[in-house]
C-alpha cells in the first residue's frame, strides 16, 4: 500500500531532551516536507526537500533540523525541544516539487513539558 | 507578506445542497491552488489542484474555480452528504517557489440530514 508513515504517533517529552520523528514514504517521491498544525494557525511548513541531500527552510524552521540522506526517509530533529514546539506534526511527500499534490502521513502529536 | 484566507471557520448545510467554500489570497497570484480534506485526528487528503491559467476544474461532485481578478478560489461540493462533513483546507504555491506550500486555516463543513 502506498503510504507515508510517521513514528512515533504520540510523544510526551521534557524541555531540552533531543528527539527525532521519523518519516518514510514508499512511493519513490522526490519531494518531502514537514508541517506543524496548531489551532487557529493552520498548517505551517517547517522544512522541505526537493531530493536527496537537498533541503530548504519553510515558514517556521527555527528550532528544527532535517536531513535527507535517502530518498524514502526525511526525519525531523528537535535538538532542544521547548514547550512552544508542542504541536501536531505532519510529514508529506509528492511526486513533484513543482506544486503538485501532497500525500500526508497520519501525524505525530508532540507534547513538550 | 503572502496570505491565504478561508473566511468561514464553519459552514452548516443541509444534505443535498451545494456547499461553497471560499479561499482568498493577497498580493501575488498563486501558481497553484490546492484543496484538501482533513478529518479529525488524521492527515489532510488531496482533492483537487488548479493552476493559475485554469478557470475551473472538476472531479465527480467537486468543482474548483480560480478567479485571479478577485484573488479568490471557490470550492463546491454538489449534492452534499453527511459523509462530506470534514475540514477543508486550501493551499497555494507561488510561481518560482512551487515547493513552498502555504495553507489556509480551513473551513469546517457540517452536512446535516
Amino acid at each position: 500500500e502506498a503510504q507515508v508513515t510517521q513514528n512515533p504517533r504520540y510523544l510526551i517529552t521534557v524541555t531540552g531532551k533531543k528527539l527525532t520523528v521519523t518519516c518514510s514514504q514508499n512511493m519513490n517521491h522526490e519531494y518531502m516536507s514537514w508541517y506543524r498544525q496548531d489551532p487557529g494557525l493552520g498548517l505551517r511548513q517547517i522544512y522541505y526537500s526537493m531530493n536527496v541531500e537537498v533541503t530548504d527552510k519553510g515558514d517556521v524552521p527555527e528550532g528544527y533540523k532535517v536531513s535527507r540522506k535517502e530518498k524514502r526517509n526525511f526525519p525531523l530533529i528537535l535538538e532542544s525541544p521547548s514547550p512552544n514546539q508542542t504541536s501536531l506534526y505532519f510529514c508529506a511527500s509528492s511526486p513533484s516539487g513543482t506544486g503538485g499534490e501532497q500525500y500526508f502521513g497520519p501525524g505525530t502529536r508532540l507534547t513538550v513539558t | 507578506s503572502q496570505k491565504i484566507e478561508q473566511n468561514s471557520e464553519a459552514l452548516n448545510i443541509q444534505e443535498g445542497k451545494t456547499a461553497t467554500l471560499t479561499c482568498n489570497y493577497t498580493n501575488y497570484s498563486p501558481a497553484y491552488l490546492q484543496w484538501y480534506r482533513q478529518d479529525p485526528g488524521r492527515g489532510p487528503v488531496f482533492l483537487l489542484l488548479i493552476r493559475e491559467n485554469e478557470k475551473e476544474k472538476r472531479k465527480e461532485r467537486l468543482k474548483v474555480t480560480f478567479d485571479t481578478t478577485l484573488k479568490q478560489s471557490l470550492f463546491h461540493i454538489t449534492a452534499s452528504q453527511p459523509a462530506d462533513s470534514a475540514t477543508y483546507l486550501c493551499a497555494r504555491s507561488l510561481t518560482g517557489t512551487a515547493s513552498k506550500l502555504t495553507f489556509g486555516t480551513g473551513t469546517r463543513l457540517q452536512v446535516t440530514l
